[in-house]
């Protein structure tokens, strides 16, 4: 079983529309998790760090569920600019183990 | 700009030739990471420094690859005798140390270094 899975998409989306990422982990001992943002050969971008209470910024809410080991990412009113992959991030120790990411396309 | 750097941006070299990379952490950061992503992949980790010590090594690091951070501040990777399969976007990036027994703070990505074996 992979450290950290998620679905590869492509999630196709239209303008406006509500869409939710979903990414599970193995290592119940993870202690912080991120979504990080990676444009097409870019740099990943820190998206926002998830917290067990669930954290919202702006249209973008994260939640995690250490018992089910399972996190989420939520975007509503979908922008143009939102098309990328969504890296699901999982750190123990000192180390970040990411997920392979989902492809996010929004059409006009 | 005051983010995390890595020269050269691009690197195209023929199998069996030593290349080296550099990066350059934001000023501040105690914590020097490197990273391997192929395509379609994660980020995959490949070696971590707090200041010039080397703490934590993958698997993925074989004897090929060494890095070095001498002064605490700049890191390099170097990689022997290319092989086709080392073509890949090797990600530098940076943290400041944890304070307070909390996991620390998260990391921040150099532009990378896309590397291209023939």
């Amino acid at each position: 079983r992979k450290e950290v899975e998620q679905d590869p998409g492509p999630f196709n989306v239209p303008e406006g529309a509500t869409v939710a990422f979903n990414c599970t982990y193995s290592n119940s001992a993870s202690q912080s998790f991120f979504w990080y943002r990676q444009d097409c050969r870019k740099e990943p971008k820190l998206l926002m760090s998830v917290y067990s209470s669930g954290n919202e910024d702006g249209r973008f809410t994260a939640q995690l569920n250490r018992a089910s080991q399972y996190i989420s990412l939520l975007i509503r009113d979908s922008k143009l600019s939102d098309s990328a992959t969504y890296l699901c991030v999982v750190k123990g120790g000192s180390t970040l183990t990411f997920g392979k990411g989902t492809m996010l396309l929004v059409s006009p | 700009d005051t983010g995390v750097s890595q020269d050269p941006r691009h690197k195209i070299t023929k199998r069996g030739q030593n290349v080296t990379f550099r990066c350059d952490p934001i000023s501040e950061h105690n914590r020097l990471y490197w990273y391997r992503q192929t395509l379609g992949q994660g980020p995959e980790f490949l070696t971590y420094f707090q200041n010039e010590a080397q703490l934590e090594k993958s698997r993925l690091l074989s004897d090929r690859f060494s890095a070095e951070r001498p002064k605490g501040s700049f890191s390099t990777l170097e990689i022997q005798r290319t092989e086709q399969g080392d073509s890949a976007m090797y990600l530098c990036a940076s943290s400041p140390s944890p304070t307070g027994g909390l996991p620390g703070e998260t990391q921040y990505f150099g532009p990378g270094t896309r590397l291209l074996v023939l």
